[in-house]
């Protein structure tokens, strides 16, 4: 089975400082990684993803987030965060090859204050 | 692309009675769609896997007879949720995927209050 550790619930951080979201996972064979960002009373929206390939993924609103296998993990960053990237973000896996259901970290929220 | 909807957003009922809640999918075939329970201020726990024109398939725990889930086609599925208690009270989100996809597509989620 997997599992995925989100070790910070909160992140407290100014508006155009640079932000990490760490996410680490456990699997005995190769997954999928995924980041999802949820704002408020509102459903998850994919952020970006890794399948394969190069191991930096970017998103179009200037997250990034780097598959490190050795020490499996799959952190998000950002270099300057604005005041709407304050929402929940979750990290998720699943298993590679056939689809597979997701399994969730329990969330971080991102709190960016002026 | 990759649009899932739901509905309703926001229902309020009384107990004992049921409720239907319709996910979407509007511009893709979903071949599988998820359900999703939300407590406040956690992460989402899978209720039920579904495929089109298949039963569901429910996580431990998760009531098959309380919890109805219907994937009658490529776009659509239900989740009834049958005699409504308050400790249903949650925020409901379906998910959807394609042949092939890796991701899923979640929908904006459905809040239920049962007084």
């Amino acid at each position: 089975a997997q599992s995925v550790t989100q070790l910070d619930s909160q992140v407290p951080v100014f508006e155009e400082a640079p932000v990490e979201l760490r996410c680490n996972y456990s699997s005995s064979v190769s997954v999928y990684l995924f980041w999802y960002v949820q704002y408020p009373n509102q459903g998850l929206q994919l952020l970006l993803k890794y399948l394969s390939g190069s191991t930096l993924v970017e998103s179009i609103n200037g997250f990034e987030a780097e598959f490190n296998k050795s020490q499996t993990s799959f952190h998000l960053r950002k270099p300057s965060v604005h005041i709407s990237d304050t929402a929940e973000y979750f990290c998720a896996v699943s298993l590679t090859g056939r689809y597979s259901t997701l399994t969730f970290g329990k969330g971080t929220m991102l709190l960016v204050s002026p | 692309g990759a649009v899932v909807s739901q509905h309703p957003s926001r229902v309020i009922c009384k107990s004992g009675t049921s409720v239907k809640i319709e996910c979407r999918s509007l511009d893709f075939q979903a071949t599988t769609m998820f359900w999703y329970r939300q407590f406040p201020k956690q992460s989402l726990m899978l209720m039920a896997t579904s495929n089109e024109g298949s039963k569901a398939t429910y996580e431990q725990g998760v009531e098959k007879d309380k919890f109805l889930i219907n994937h009658a086609s490529l776009t659509l599925s239900t989740l009834t949720v049958t005699s409504a208690h308050p400790e249903d009270s949650s925020f409901y989100i379906c998910s959807a995927t394609a042949r092939g996809a890796y991701a899923q597509y979640f929908g904006p989620g459905t809040r239920l209050l049962v007084l």
